[in-house]
């Protein structure tokens, strides 16, 4: 079945740090999503994408949809203790059906 | 405000037992959706149903089952649970032709099988 590349599968940085993660797909989207599962919680979604190049941003999050509509990046700036916590990528399908990432698990180190 | 609740956050049960996992939105959502999440392997959609009565296989429905009686409830049933069904199980539900396609999940339920 179709699959997402997410990487990289964790990460801990220091509180400040930049971070960078993303996600391929040997598939094209039409809609690219973001969601954060904070521990003990559902996932939330945090950043929809609906246009190859398009570039979003949400706070200190920036995502952008890559131009092949195969690829997804979501950056944060300035990481804060809250932003532990898993990340997931997601791709929409036409169904309604949501194809995800493994996740990036980040901590931070205060 | 959007809710989707699960019945339990935390189960415990023994190999071959019958268990019903309950999910509850009240958003009036057509669309419901029952996941497995496992280490390193992201969300795995196991069943979904886009209306009442109505059921699909996802992609590793293999000894699960599921019911939709009625709009807001989306139930899934391990007939005889197994070790390998350990696992977090996540509920969402999503109103489609919305403009924001987003899927909502509930907290999730984390089933040990003994």
């Amino acid at each position: 079945g179709q699959q997402l590349n997410q990487s990289p599968q964790s990460m801990f940085i220091q509180e400040g740090e930049d971070v960078s993660m993303n996600c391929t797909s040997s598939s094209i989207f039409n809609t690219w999503l973001w969601y954060k599962q904070e521990p003990g919680e559902g996932p939330v979604l945090l950043i929809a994408l609906y246009k190859a190049g398009e570039l979003t941003s949400n706070g200190r999050l920036t995502a952008q949809f890559g131009i092949t509509r195969k690829d997804s990046f979501l950056n944060i700036s300035a990481s804060i203790p809250s932003d532990v916590g898993i990340y997931f990528c997601a791709g929409l399908l036409s169904t309604g059906k949501l194809i995800f990432g493994q996740g990036t698990t980040l901590q931070v180190k205060p | 405000d959007v809710k989707v609740t699960q019945s339990s956050r935390y189960l415990v049960k023994r190999t071959g037992e019958k268990v019903f996992l309950e999910c509850v939105q009240d958003m009036d959502h057509e669309n419901m959706f029952w996941y497995r999440q496992d280490p390193g392997l992201g969300l795995r959609l196991i069943y979904f149903s886009y209306d009442v009565k109505m059921k699909e296989k996802g992609d590793i429905p293999e000894g699960y089952s599921v019911s939709r009686e009625k709009k807001e409830r989306f139930s899934l049933i391990l007939e005889s649970a197994s070790t390998n069904q350990t696992s977090m199980y996540l509920c969402a539900s999503r109103r489609p032709g919305s403009s924001y396609n987003e899927q909502f999940f509930g907290p999730g339920t984390r089933l040990t099988v003994l």
